[in-house]
């Protein structure tokens, strides 16, 4: 039972290329979420997904785009990265939205030179 | 916008004594439920306290929560060196969808 698994762990990019960070759950988890952490700024939620099927934005959406692409996995992309979008990302699930304990992946960490 | 706030922002206690840590928060909430965050992992769920609830006990962890004053505490007894990590609240408002998260506070407990 791995719980939250996200990949990358660490990915350097350049300012303007693309990438997807990957998560899946083995938790038969309905929601599933993505947080960046900065410095300073505690987490701020990105997107989310309430149930399979559903993606909506969270408080900083520009600049990403997510896919549920089943139950178990939620991926976040990166269209053209750009220096502000380096952070810590972190992956999250929870059986159901609302009162419930959300469980994080160990984070991926972007650089974008 | 973040929904909570921790203070103090970072906390220095020697081993045996007891941290306490506090959360603002600004609108009506549903649950508040306080995480750790060792140093380059994830967060961990530690506790959950219901908006009709008062005081809440885990081990060594005791929240309290004042909806009066849209505040809550994390008291940790008898710290340990191993507590140390940075803490965070987290709310989920009565509209809410997912939970929106504070700064933290940095704790540090030296042997």
């Amino acid at each position: 039972n791995a719980g939250v698994t996200q990949t990358p762990k660490f990915q350097v990019l350049k300012t303007g290329q693309s990438m997807t960070l990957q998560c899946a759950q083995d938790m038969n988890h309905n929601s599933m979420y993505w947080y960046r952490q900065d410095p300073g700024m505690g987490l701020r939620l990105i997107y989310y997904s309430a149930s399979e099927g559903t993606t909506d934005k969270g408080e900083v959406p520009n600049g990403y785009n997510v896919s549920r692409l089943n139950k178990r996995e939620f991926s976040l992309r990166l269209e053209s990265a750009a220096p502000s979008q380096t952070s810590v990302y972190f992956c999250a699930s929870s059986e159901t939205q609302g009162v419930v304990t959300i469980y994080f992946g160990e984070g991926s960490w972007l650089t974008v030179v | 916008s973040q929904q909570g706030e921790e203070d103090p922002q970072a906390l220095s206690i020697q081993e045996g004594e007891n941290a306490t840590m506090n959360c603002s928060y600004k609108t009506s909430i549903n649950n508040l439920q306080w995480y750790r965050q060792n140093s380059g992992r994830g967060l961990v769920h530690l506790i959950l306290i219901r908006s009709n609830e008062r005081e809440k006990h885990s081990g060594r962890l005791r929240v309290t929560l004042d909806t009066s004053k849209k505040s809550s505490s994390l008291l940790i007894t008898a710290s340990r060196a191993a507590d140390t990590a940075s803490y965070f609240c987290a709310t989920v408002l009565n509209s809410g969808y997912a939970l929106n998260f504070g700064k933290g506070t940095s704790l540090l407990v030296t042997p």
